[in-house]
Formats: structure tokens, C-alpha cells, sequence
């Protein structure tokens, strides 16, 4: 596999499920990222995570719960999440400190 | 992986003729610019990117321009293909020790055959 992975690519949870989204990077970076693409905003940072270490957290709900356990795998748990949750969350990866970013292709989530 | 509900401009061309997107960022701090291209059902694809010290970039087909006292961002493809057909998103980062990127909305291109 090369590039950046996601798995599931596609997931139906209830409000009262607990899920978890997982994304590999295959390019040797150290740092990951989670972003939330909603219909109806553009995309946006949810964590970051530079070194193993999280060093964003733009102010997002704890029923989402990263989990970094190595510079190649980025978790993100899910519990107790609410319809609006529903949306496609994207992985990407960057060397640290570097600008440019790589995706995943994203996990479609709804949540009913 | 489409913005659907979003209200995105759309810039429909013609196949073959060139393709200008438009991009207006909001940091005037901002140092490094750089566009997306998402395809349905895919996660956003790197094009090409460009810093502050720099008002041109050239790739193969795309050419990014740089208008920083205006704070407006171009991309313009040459020779558009049905392959091009997707949301463009520009985005921009400033360097705070570290980095993150703010993403516009972004603009859906149709390529008419």
C-alpha cells in the first residue's frame, strides 16, 4: 500500500455506538492530522498530532477521541455521537513542521 | 468526498480551453498557499503550492499566481480535461512553530466535452 489510508471507508453508527476510524501512512512522515468535511462547511482541522505527541486540538467535542500510537497510525474513537457528526473524516500526513499535506481518501460516517 | 450542500461556485469550461480558479485568503500573515483538487468519493489531492516569497509557480498544466497585496490566490489549468472535473480548495498556513492549514470553501469545475 503506498500513500495514506483510511478503513472503513464507509460507516452506520447509532447515537449510542462506539466506533473507531483508523488511518496508516505509508510515507515515512511524523505528523497526522484529522479533518471534518461537512456538507455544509468547508474543511476543517480537528487534531494534530506532530512527533506522536497531540499538539492541536481545535476545540472539538469530546466524543471524539484521537489516538496516536505510532508515527504511521492515527485512531479516531467515536462514542455517543449525534447526527450532525455525520460528515467525511479525512486523515492526512506531513513531515513536521512541513507545509504540504497528503490525504487519505476518508471514511463517509452517518449517523442515524 | 463532494461538498454537496455547499453552496460552491461553479466554473463550468469547455474541454481543451484553460481554467482560472479563484482564491481569496483572509491572512495577511500567511506564508505558504497551496491548491487541492478532490475528486468524488476521493480525499483531497495535492496540485500544487506556492510561498509568500514567490508570485508564479509553474507545473505540468497548472500555474499558480501569487497576489499578496490584494490576497488573492489563482489557479489556472491549460488545455482543460474531463479528468478535471472536481472541487478545487485553495488553502493557506503561517508558520507558528508549527503548521496547519485553513481551507476555503472551494470552487466545483465541470469540464464540458
Amino acid at each position: 500500500e503506498t500513500g495514506v489510508t483510511q478503513t472503513p471507508r464507509h460507516l452506520v453508527m447509532g447515537m449510542t455506538n462506539k466506533k473507531s476510524l483508523k488511518c496508516e501512512q505509508h510515507l515515512g512522515h511524523n505528523a497526522m492530522y484529522w479533518y471534518k468535511q461537512s456538507a455544509k462547511k468547508p474543511l476543517e482541522l480537528m487534531f494534530v498530532y506532530s512527533l506522536e505527541e497531540r499538539v492541536e486540538n481545535n476545540s472539538v467535542p469530546s466524543r471524539f477521541s484521537p489516538e496516536c500510537p505510532n508515527s504511521s497510525h492515527l485512531f479516531l474513537h467515536l462514542h455517543t455521537l449525534q447526527p450532525e457528526d455525520s460528515a467525511l473524516y479525512l486523515c492526512a500526513s506531513s513531515q513536521a513542521g512541513a507545509d504540504e499535506q497528503y490525504f487519505g481518501p476518508g471514511t463517509r460516517l452517518t449517523v442515524t | 468526498g463532494e461538498s454537496v450542500g455547499l453552496h460552491l461556485p461553479t466554473l463550468s469550461v469547455q474541454e481543451g480551453d484553460n481554467s482560472i480558479i479563484n482564491c481569496a485568503y483572509s491572512n495577511s500573515a500567511s506564508d505558504y498557499f497551496i491548491w487541492y483538487k478532490q475528486e468524488s468519493g476521493k480525499g483531497p489531492q495535492f496540485i500544487i503550492d506556492i510561498r509568500s516569497n514567490m508570485d508564479k509557480r509553474q507545473g505540468q498544466r497548472v500555474t499558480v499566481l501569487l497576489n499578496k497585496t490584494v490576497k488573492h490566490l489563482s489557479l489556472q489549468i491549460a488545455a482543460t480535461q474531463p479528468g478535471d472535473s472536481a472541487v478545487y480548495f485553495c488553502a493557506e498556513s503561517m508558520d507558528t512553530g508549527r503548521r496547519a492549514l485553513t481551507f476555503g470553501s472551494g470552487t466545483r469545475l465541470q469540464v464540458q466535452p
